[in-house]
């Protein structure tokens, strides 16, 4: 596609229910990032994966928090048992290369725990 | 550790106005540094991309400066519009791997018609 496609756009979970969010990036590109926004802050890092490995996941928050891209293309970000305070945006980033490229972000699905 | 800073938090200018808009880091060791418009309820759109090696970056209206001595970059925007109205971030890199960004908390620009 164009652009870094992500899905759901809003998501509304009750506490304690399972939630998969999904990201679809810029085709070729291999790096891909997942970050998290609270309200009026700057994006927090999350993890990070070139091509289908992670190489990086020391952003996320609990074990409660999974990532993967199995194939190298397409990555799914699940949250188990969600909380209150995971309410956020999650934004997907890719780049062709992360090391000196720009990043490409999605519009992020907001998801809201009640 | 690198840690990203953004003054103002929010800036209200009238239109026509050139402005500038701060972004201090505390490590000089920086790879690059990256500034992004965020417009409500969106992602993040890449303005400018300063490497290392350079002092500055120009897009049409606007103008990224680097300066790793005084740990500072600044966000150039000339005879500002409604349409610039936005969040504004600027973002460092952790470490070597410049995808993995360290974000300031932006700053919420409105131009005034």
């Amino acid at each position: 596609g164009a652009g870094v496609s992500q899905s759901p756009r809003y998501k509304v979970a009750k506490r304690g229910q399972d939630v998969a969010l999904r990201c679809d990036p810029i085709s070729g590109h291999v790096s891909l990032f997942w970050y998290q926004q609270a309200l009026g802050q700057g994006p927090e890092f999350l993890t990070y994966f070139q091509n289908e490995a992670q190489l990086d996941k020391s952003g996320l928050p609990s074990d409660r928090f999974f990532a993967e891209r199995p194939e190298g293309s397409v990555s799914t970000l699940k949250i188990q048992r969600t909380q209150q305070e995971d309410s956020a945006v999650y934004l997907c980033a890719s780049s062709l290369d992360g090391r000196r490229e720009k990043l490409f972000f999605g519009s992020g699905t907001q998801l809201s725990v009640l | 550790k690198q840690e990203v800073t953004q003054i103002p938090a929010a800036l209200s200018v009238p239109e026509g106005e050139n402005l500038v808009l701060n972004c201090s880091f505390t490590d000089s060791a920086i790879y690059n540094l990256q500034w992004f418009r965020q417009d409500p309820g969106k992602g993040l759109t890449s303005l400018l991309l300063i490497q290392s090696s350079q002092r500055e970056q120009t897009s049409g209206r606007l103008n990224a400066s680097l300066d790793k001595s005084s740990g500072r970059s600044t966000l150039y925007i000339a005879a500002s519009q409604p349409g610039d109205s936005a969040t504004y971030l600027c973002a460092a890199p952790y470490s070597s791997n410049t995808g993995k960004l360290i974000f300031g908390q932006g700053t919420t620009l409105q131009v005034k018609p």
